[in-house]
């Protein structure tokens, strides 16, 4: 099955910093998707990419839907201590409204104060 | 907004008895629900996708028989993890889908643990 490579796989940064993680896949996705998740909680949707070329915006987060429908990328700015978690991609397998989703290993990030 | 219900958020059980999820879509219906398994410092791994009115589809690897998944309405998924045993602790989840713009709710997941 299709599998996703996310990197980095951990960051211990600096509140205050920017941070930047990304997707790669071998096989082409139509929906890119990324989520946090806290200790002991579901995964949260932070932002959805649907176009390729898209790049949509929630408030410090910015994500980027790769032209080649492979990879996407995730920047957190100004990162501040609530913004530590473990953050997911996902891809959409399929055309259709309900295709499965494909998680990347994660990125767990750290910030200190 | 979409909320996605998943209950006992944690469960402690004896090896060899059954433990039964459950997974409920509160303010909307959801067609297709999704469960997932999560060890710890590791991904989700998507176990099966279930469909309301009929059999779920299981991804390689995971035994329809001791994973038993029910979709019986639009609001409500189970999955009962029968005859368990200690290998089988890990972090259940469920996910809801709600269509395009919506997309996918999650659970807030169920820590199981065999003992």
């Amino acid at each position: 099955g299709q599998q996703l490579n996310q990197s980095p796989q951990s960051m211990f940064i600096q509140e205050g910093e920017d941070v930047s993680m990304n997707c790669t896949s071998s096989s082409i996705f139509n929906t890119w998707l990324w989520y946090k998740q806290d200790p002991g909680e579901g995964p949260v949707l932070l932002i959805a990419l649907y176009k390729a070329g898209e790049l949509t915006s929630n408030g410090r987060l910015t994500a980027q839907f790769g032209i080649t429908r492979k990879d996407s990328f995730l920047n957190i700015s100004a990162s501040i201590p609530s913004d530590v978690g473990i953050y997911f991609c996902a891809g959409r397998e399929g055309s259709g409204n309900t295709g499965k989703l494909i998680f990347g290993q994660g990125t767990t990030l750290q910030v200190k104060p | 907004g979409a909320v996605v219900s998943q209950h006992p958020s944690w469960v402690i059980c004896k090896s060899g008895t059954s433990v039964k999820i459950e997974c409920r879509s509160l303010d909307f219906q959801a067609t297709t629900m999704f469960w997932y398994r999560q060890f710890p410092k590791q991904s989700l791994m998507l176990m099966a996708t279930s469909n309301e009115g009929s059999k779920a589809t299981y991804e390689q690897g995971v035994e329809k028989d001791k994973f038993l998944i029910n979709h019986a309405s639009l609001t409500l998924s189970t999955l009962t993890v029968t005859s368990a045993h200690p290998e089988d602790s890990s972090f259940y989840i469920c996910s809801a889908h709600r269509g395009l713009i919506y997309g996918y709710t999650f659970g807030s997941g169920t820590r199981l643990t065999v003992v």
